[in-house]
């Protein structure tokens, strides 16, 4: 049973391009979570999706950022016209349900580098 | 706003020693708590969780933390580290009152072992 993958690990993109980032959640898996750490920082909550809606988006900055989570296929973060500040690593988890009695497993990232 | 404190932002220790990672939270309620490690270059996993019950919780490589709710704290402790035990340590805590299962993390400590 594969873990959480995410891709692609290492991402550069120039200021003002956009950055995809896609996570597969575990297999029987249909909650997804993003969670974003800035250097010297730990993760901090993003947005929750279960397959085809956005449950809990308070983490989300306002503008540039969306997130999917489709029908078929993996989980979305996209980030438009990115800037210097959008440099991070950027986590995915997925969990069987959206408890709180439930634990997630974490990909392994992808570090987004914007020169 | 609730919240996650690890006080320690880099230990370092040499092996056999032993080690207390301390963590407190800010919320009244009932939380769900862990402690997650990060090995250099992979992803997030769980060291040890607690949902009810013992508040001595034991995790896998010889981890264990204590939950007191007293004190709003879950330190984790190892009574010989290792080399290997080398990595990032992040707390962290799902709200009882949560229907998401998102985790507000704390900041993250990284512990040093020295041969």
């Amino acid at each position: 049973n594969a873990g959480v993958m995410q891709n692609p690990r290492h991402l550069v993109r120039r200021r003002g391009q956009e950055a995809r980032l896609r996570c597969s959640p575990m297999k029987g898996h249909s909650h997804v979570y993003w969670y974003r750490q800035l250097p010297e920082e730990g993760l901090k909550f993003m947005v929750y999706l279960q397959k085809e809606n956005i449950i809990d988006e308070s983490g989300m900055p306002k503008e540039r950022f969306s997130a999917e989570f489709p029908k078929e296929g993996p989980s979305i973060l996209r980030i438009q016209q990115v800037v210097r500040g959008d440099s991070a690593a950027y986590f995915c988890a997925s969990s069987p349900t959206g408890s709180h009695n439930t634990e997630a497993f974490f990909g392994q990232g992808t570090r987004l580098t914007v020169v | 706003a609730q919240s996650v404190s690890q006080h320690n932002h880099h230990v370092i220790l040499s092996e056999a020693a032993s080690l207390e990672l301390g963590c407190n939270y800010s919320y009244g309620g009932t939380v769900n708590l862990f402690w997650y490690v990060q090995y250099p270059g992979q992803h997030l996993q769980l060291l040890l969780k607690y949902f009810s019950g013992d508040p001595l919780v034991k995790g896998i490589k010889g981890f264990e933390a204590e939950f007191i709710k007293s004190k709003f704290s879950f330190n984790l402790r190892k009574p010989s580290v290792q080399w290997s035990d080398t990595a990032e340590y992040f707390c962290a805590v799902i709200l009882g009152s949560s229907n998401t299962g998102k985790l507000i993390f704390g900041q993250g400590t990284t512990l040093q072992v020295k041969p």
